[in-house]
Parts: C-alpha cells; sequence; structure tokens
C-alpha cells in the first residue's frame, strides 16, 4: 500500500521567512502533483512533476522531485500572508489507487 | 475554457436515504475521478471512469457507486447514508492520453454533503 507523508503538518512562519515541505512517498512512482487548498475551497493545482529530477517554479514557490529518494519538497521564498493555505502532495503510482495524499500541511503566515 | 462543474454544491440528508452527485469534466477530458475529504480521514479515493467504464476503485463500500456517460459526464451515487458519509466530494477531470498516463488532475468545487 503507497503512503504518503508530509511533513510538518503544521506549520506558521513570518512573512519575508523562507521555508520548506516535505513529501516522502513508499513506492516507486515519478508523477506527483502540489496542491494548495484554501478554506472551505477546492484543490488548486500548484505542480504537476513528472519525472526524476524535475524542478518547477511559480512566484515564491518552487517544487522538486527526486524519485530514487521518493522526495518532493515544495519550497517557500520570502512568504506573504496570500500564501496562507493548506498544501497537499499526491503521488499516482500508477495503479488501481487513484491518487494517493498526504494528510496537508496547515501553513499560517503572519505578517 | 470552463473547469469541472459539480452539482449540487452543498446538499442535506437524513440517514438512510440515498443521493447522487453529478460532475461536469473539462472539455475533451475523458477521465473522471471522485475523492472523499474529511478531517479525519482526509482525501480518500473512490473511483475513476474512462469512456464510461470504471477503470479503479478505492476501498469504499458498495453503498458507493458511479458511472459515466457518453459526454464523459459522470455521477456518484451513495445508498443508504450513513453519518459519516458526511464529506466534501470532489471530482478530477484528466485528460487521459493512453494507458492512465495523464499531465494532471483539475478538480471542482466539490459538493459538500451533511448526512443528518
Amino acid at each position: 500500500e503507497l503512503k504518503v507523508e508530509q511533513n510538518p503538518l503544521f506549520l506558521s512562519m513570518q512573512e519575508g521567512k523562507n521555508y520548506t515541505i516535505y513529501c516522502n512517498y513508499s513506492t516507486t512512482s515519478d508523477r506527483l502533483y502540489w496542491y494548495r487548498q484554501d478554506p472551505g475551497k477546492s484543490l488548486e493545482s500548484l505542480f504537476v512533476l513528472l519525472s526524476n529530477g524535475a524542478v518547477k517554479q511559480e512566484g515564491r514557490l518552487m517544487a522538486s522531485l527526486d524519485t530514487k529518494a521518493r522526495l518532493s519538497t515544495l519550497h517557500i521564498t520570502a512568504a506573504v500572508h496570500d500564501l496562507s493555505a493548506t498544501y497537499f502532495c499526491a503521488v499516482d503510482a500508477g495503479g488501481a489507487d487513484g491518487l494517493t495524499f498526504g494528510k496537508g500541511t496547515h501553513l499560517i503566515i503572519q505578517p | 475554457k470552463a473547469g469541472v462543474t459539480q452539482t449540487p454544491r452543498y446538499l442535506i440528508k437524513t440517514r438512510g436515504q440515498q443521493v447522487t452527485l453529478s460532475c461536469s469534466p473539462i472539455s475533451g477530458h475523458r477521465s473522471v475521478s471522485w475523492y472523499q475529504q474529511t478531517p479525519g480521514q482526509g482525501l480518500q479515493f473512490l473511483f475513476e471512469y474512462f469512456s464510461e467504464t470504471q477503470r479503479n476503485k478505492g476501498n469504499f463500500p458498495g453503498r458507493f457507486s458511479g458511472r459515466q456517460f457518453s459526454n464523459s459526464r459522470s455521477e456518484m451515487n451513495v445508498s443508504t447514508l450513513e453519518l459519516g458519509d458526511s464529506a466534501l466530494y470532489l471530482c478530477a477531470s484528466s485528460l487521459d492520453l493512453s494507458m492512465g498516463l495523464n499531465y494532471g488532475y483539475t478538480f471542482g468545487s466539490g459538493t459538500r454533503l451533511t448526512v443528518v
């Protein structure tokens, strides 16, 4: 059974700081997705990572994938309040289980 | 272009009733997946449809079922509702290129089901 672990699960940080969210998974996969969810809202796609070594950046967010280490990171640079949300990573192992999600990282960015 | 449309947005049902939720995928997307989101269990995969066929199914009881129509629209049905079925139900569509390989899932706004 594929397991996806995110850490930390809760993160409170100040504006202007940098931080990294980690996503570890337990089986071979080269397809990993990052989503953002605001309270009461749906999932917004942030990044689609489809190969080992993939790195994508959008604004203050950068995501990377290391399939050998079974690890993806979401790095936040110079955080701003608008980035406060819950961030999920999800792994597609190509089997019968669809996407397997981590528990999410609840991020609060304080002025 | 239009996104993934789910109806209704909110629903309140009584235990023992049944409910049908609808999902219209992005035009051209042939794969539709359903997920249940609860505070306790997080996001869990329900099932996936492609070209009117259920391709994958998650670990949910038989009370949860679904179907896909020829225009790729999908419905999911939950019979004999239980309090624990209260959740946000999310539908996702994807451009499925071949053999289940796709390049991302777009989620709808969800249907929030409350069972009382």
